[in-house]
């Protein structure tokens, strides 16, 4: 089984629509991400937590929610789709450790689509 | 504000050729990664570089990092089809945080 799962995989939904992708991972890992990746735009950062209580803005936050319900879970929510927010969003968890390389293990992704 | 910025972003190769990608990072960092996206896959984790000097080597590709120069390269070695991909760097806002800053990528292309 994957490590890090996203659901949906993919989704269409309509302008103004309130839209949930959510993230599970099994790797036990404290610190969870959210990316979006646009065409010739690379990753940005949308969202971060580095634990339950600890929630923190990326690069690009406007417009967007998430919820940290567990150290496995971790949610981004869309309150009113526009069609820009079109895109595909990457979950992705890491643990700093002790000496760790903290590398990013991302998700499958979700392809979304606002029309 | 951190940038980071790779070069080509586009990169045709033959394959048996030899090839090097650039990462330039704009504030001073001690690590720098390196990702491989296959057409409408996810991420994976090439190397992790974690120092000055640092160099590590898969295969086919190896990367090294300078950060007096901040800079990085990811070297490719007699190319094959199979390392067509887009291959991404990336660099912490924050040395003390775990939240990157992407580039933009580079688009691979190996044709024999």
């Amino acid at each position: 089984d994957a490590d890090v799962t996203q659901t949906p995989r993919n989704r269409i939904t309509k302008t103004g629509k309130r839209i949930m992708l959510e993230c599970s991972q099994t790797k036990g890992h404290d610190r969870m991400y959210w990316y979006r990746q646009d065409p010739g735009l690379g990753l940005r950062l949308i969202y971060y937590s580095f634990d339950v209580k600890d929630i923190n803005k990326g690069e690009i936050s406007d417009g967007y929610s998430v919820s940290r319900q567990a150290q496995a879970k971790f949610s981004l929510s869309l309150e009113s789709a526009i069609p820009n927010q079109t895109a595909l969003y990457f979950c992705a968890t890491s643990d700093p450790g002790t000496g760790g390389t903290d590398t990013q293990y991302f998700g499958p992704g979700t392809r979304l689509t606002v029309l | 504000e951190l940038k980071v910025e790779q070069n080509p972003l586009f990169l045709s190769m033959q394959e048996g050729k030899n090839y090097t990608i650039y990462c330039n990072y704009s504030t001073t960092s001690d690590r720098l990664y390196w990702y491989r996206q296959d057409p409408g896959k996810s991420l994976e984790s090439l190397f992790v570089l974690l120092s000055n000097g640092a160099v590590k080597q898969e295969g086919r590709l190896m990367a090294s990092l300078d950060t007096k120069a901040r800079l990085s390269t990811l070297h490719i070695t007699a190319a094959v089809h199979d390392l067509s991909a887009t291959y991404f760097c990336a660099v912490p806002q924050d040395p003390s945080q775990g939240n990157l800053i992407f580039g933009k990528g580079t688009k691979l292309s190996v044709k024999p």
